[in-house]
């Protein structure tokens, strides 16, 4: 079964350093989406993305954040300069359309800890 | 903006039926989404409901209320393998903004 894939699973970087989180969706989905989860909280959507271009962002999703498609697989989510309160796990997401009926299917998420 | 309740923590044993409710004040509302979550693993979809009613999925099933946005997991027979987080979304046109989540442990 086609699944999303992220590197790396955890990756820990020193506050002020650039990090590029990257995701693999599943190849025939056309949307793109990524979401945050501070432990023991809950899941919080950052940014939508398709047909190149941002769809929809939240307010977390500031000038820090940086998504793009660098080539026909990859998807990234890159962090410009880490703040401490940026360590959490970030899901890469994607579905094979818009359309409401139809889930999301998430990546199994990259740990980011930030020191 | 966006809001959802729903419990924080629900017990049941093997076998039992469990509703987790889920009550949500929004715009731009589109449906309710059930997601599923293994000790911090990937969320898992699990159902969809855009018009008001029962959507069944072989043991659960999911009711939606747009009147009392209010709506409902409902989880039969209830397996040790049932225990985990299940979070209710509410769709937006492109977003998925999720509940708390409830915390499901089921027992023998």
């Amino acid at each position: 079964e086609p699944e999303v894939t992220q590197t790396p699973s955890h990756q820990v970087t020193q506050m002020g350093q650039e990090v590029i989180l990257r995701c693999v969706p599943i190849s025939n989905h056309l949307y793109f989406y990524w979401y945050r989860q501070i432990l023991g909280q809950k899941v919080e959507f950052l940014v939508s993305f398709y047909n190149n271009e941002i769809s929809e962002k939240s307010e977390i999703f500031d000038d820090q954040f940086s998504v793009e498609r660098p080539d026909g697989s990859n998807f990234t989510l890159k962090i410009r300069s880490t703040k401490l309160e940026d360590s959490a796990m970030y899901f890469c997401a994607s579905s094979e359309q818009r359309g409401v009926r139809v889930g999301q299917y998430f990546g199994p998420g990259t740990r980011l800890t930030v020191t | 903006g966006q809001s959802l309740e729903q419990p924080s923590e629900v017990t049941a044993v093997e076998g039992a039926i469990v509703q987790i409710n889920c009550t949500y004040q929004t715009s731009g509302f589109y449906g309710l989404s059930w997601y599923q979550q293994h000790d911090g693993g990937a969320p898992t979809f699990l159902s969809y409901n855009g018009l008001d009613g029962l959507e069944e999925t072989g043991r659960f099933s999911s009711f939606l209320s747009r009147s009392d946005s209010y709506g409902y997991l409902l989880l039969q027979e209830l397996q040790m393998k049932d225990s985990a987080s299940y979070f209710c979304a509410v769709r937006g046109y492109s977003t998925l903004t999720f509940g708390k989540g409830t915390m499901l442990l089921v027992s023998p």
